[in-house]
């Protein structure tokens, strides 16, 4: 199975911050991966995938990037709205599918 | 839009049975694969089961294989989660999933989720 390991945990910031957060899967997965947003009580909400196109309706400043085990996400200026816990999953080797741990942006 | 909303959740005992139940809507149910995708505070978002959009394939993770089974009903546009055998450890939500178009394995659209709790 694929291991997929966020960075950091957590993480605080500022409205109007840079903010990127780091998946590293224990092979390659050759862009096969997705982003989610989740607020507390809601479902996870899809915002990229293959590494870096944006899901319709997701707002311009998150951005994707990365290839072979490394990727990003970075939310080029935070807005209040932003704050969540993000999650990073792979879909080039299934299954399993699996998720990296997640990663809390909380307002500094 | 597209709605799934999940039911049948509840409270059960170790070694007990649950069938969840997800209707969906907004879309054409029987051209997508969907997944089932719990949710523990301890173990974060962990994938459980996919089926195809033709109900003839199925793939299950290791820790639900042999006790949970995924199932589709094209005629009530419903995917259902029958869990057998449940343990403390399968206490989550758990969200139903529609597969994307362009690649089934990953999620465009999420359920509400339903709470199962396995406790004596």
């Amino acid at each position: 199975d694929i291991q997929m390991t966020q960075s950091p945990s957590s993480l605080s910031a500022s409205v109007g911050d840079r903010v990127t957060i780091t998946c590293r899967a224990s092979q390659g997965i050759s862009n096969s991966l997705a982003w989610y947003q989740q607020k507390p009580g809601k479902a996870p909400k899809l915002l990229l995938y293959a590494a870096s196109r944006l899901e319709s309706g997701v707002p311009s400043r998150f951005s994707g990037s990365g290839s072979g085990t490394d990727y990003t996400l970075t939310i080029s200026s935070l807005q209040p709205e932003d704050f969540a816990t993000y999650y990073c999953q792979q879909y080039h080797s299934t299954p399993p599918i699996t998720f990296g741990q997640g990663t809390r942006l909380e307002i500094k | 839009q597209v709605q799934l909303v999940e039911s049948g959740g509840g409270v059960v005992q170790p070694g007990g049975s649950l069938r969840l139940s997800c209707a969906a809507s907004g879309f054409t149910f029987s051209s997508y694969g969907m997944h089932w995708v719990r949710q523990t505070p301890g173990k974060g978002l962990e994938w459980v089961a996919f089926i195809r959009y033709d109900g003839n394939n199925k793939y299950y993770a290791e820790f639900v294989k042999g006790r949970f089974t995924i199932s589709r009903d094209k005629s009530k546009n419903t995917l259902y989660l029958q869990m057998n055998s449940l343990r403390a450890e399968d206490t989550a939500v758990y969200y139903c999933a529609k597969g994307a178009a362009v690649a089934p394995y990953f999620f465009d659209y999420w359920g509400q989720g339903t709470l199962v709790t396995v406790s004596s």
